[in-house]
């Protein structure tokens, strides 16, 4: 089954101690992106991938770090989590480069089920 | 700037017809989707417009027009089950995908 697979699901931590969230892809998707959703704030982008060992800041990269070391994979980090990282956070992909493939834009980005992140 | 702007809430009846409207200014276009959200999911793709015009897939529809920055999405036939927060997000290509705040839906019986 194609998917986008975020673990863990759920996760609360105290200030300071360092995590990570992985996401995998099986869909040979070259463009990865993690998101944070907040009330009243809407999905904003902390970072994003177009392809291995291409990442760019997003909107809010500040106390976050990304890797793309595989095209499947691309976990996020948080070195010193605080508080105001307390949020739902999704992960997704798509194949990028635009145009229709399949009857489907390349572009449509397929969103992880989300982790759901408490900072103490 | 970037930004995207929807109406926050909406409420509509079962079998209604209802329009959500997304007006954006933004430093490049070259796309707009529209997603749904259920409470606590992921967001799920409903259309892609990249031309002006409709777009009709089933009971949605969305509509594009890019001389006013002006996008909407129509739910026809509304169902319970269409109750969720509904995204409106432009896309810029290579690098974003920018999101809209999201507009909640509400349908009552």
């Amino acid at each position: 089954e194609a998917q986008v697979t975020q673990n863990p699901r759920y996760l609360i931590t105290v200030t300071g101690k360092k995590l990570t969230v992985t996401c995998s892809q099986n869909m040979n998707h070259e463009y990865m992106s993690w998101y944070r959703q907040d009330p009243g704030l809407g999905l904003r982008q902390i970072y994003y991938s177009m392809n291995v060992e291409v990442t760019d800041k997003g909107d809010v990269p500040e106390g976050y770090k990304v890797s793309r070391k595989e095209k499947r994979n691309f976990p996020l980090i948080l070195e010193s989590p605080s508080p105001n990282q307390t949020s739902l956070y999704f992960c997704a992909s798509s194949l990028e480069g635009g145009g229709l493939a399949g009857g489907v834009p390349g572009n449509e980005q397929f969103f992880g089920p989300g982790t759901r992140l408490t900072v103490l | 700037g970037q930004n995207i702007d929807q109406p926050t809430e909406m409420t509509a009846t079962e079998g209604a017809i209802v329009q959500i409207n997304c007006t954006y200014q933004t430093s490049g276009f070259n796309g707009l989707f529209w997603y749904q959200q259920h409470a606590g999911e992921a967001p799920t793709f409903l259309s892609y417009n990249v031309l002006d015009g409709l777009e009709e897939k089933g009971r949605f529809s969305s509509f594009l027009s890019r001389s006013k920055g002006y996008s909407y999405l129509l739910l026809k036939e509304l169902q319970m089950k269409d109750s969720a927060s509904y995204l409106c997000a432009v896309y810029q290509a290579g690098t974003a995908l920018i999101f809209g705040k999201g507009t909640t839906l509400s349908v009552s019986s």
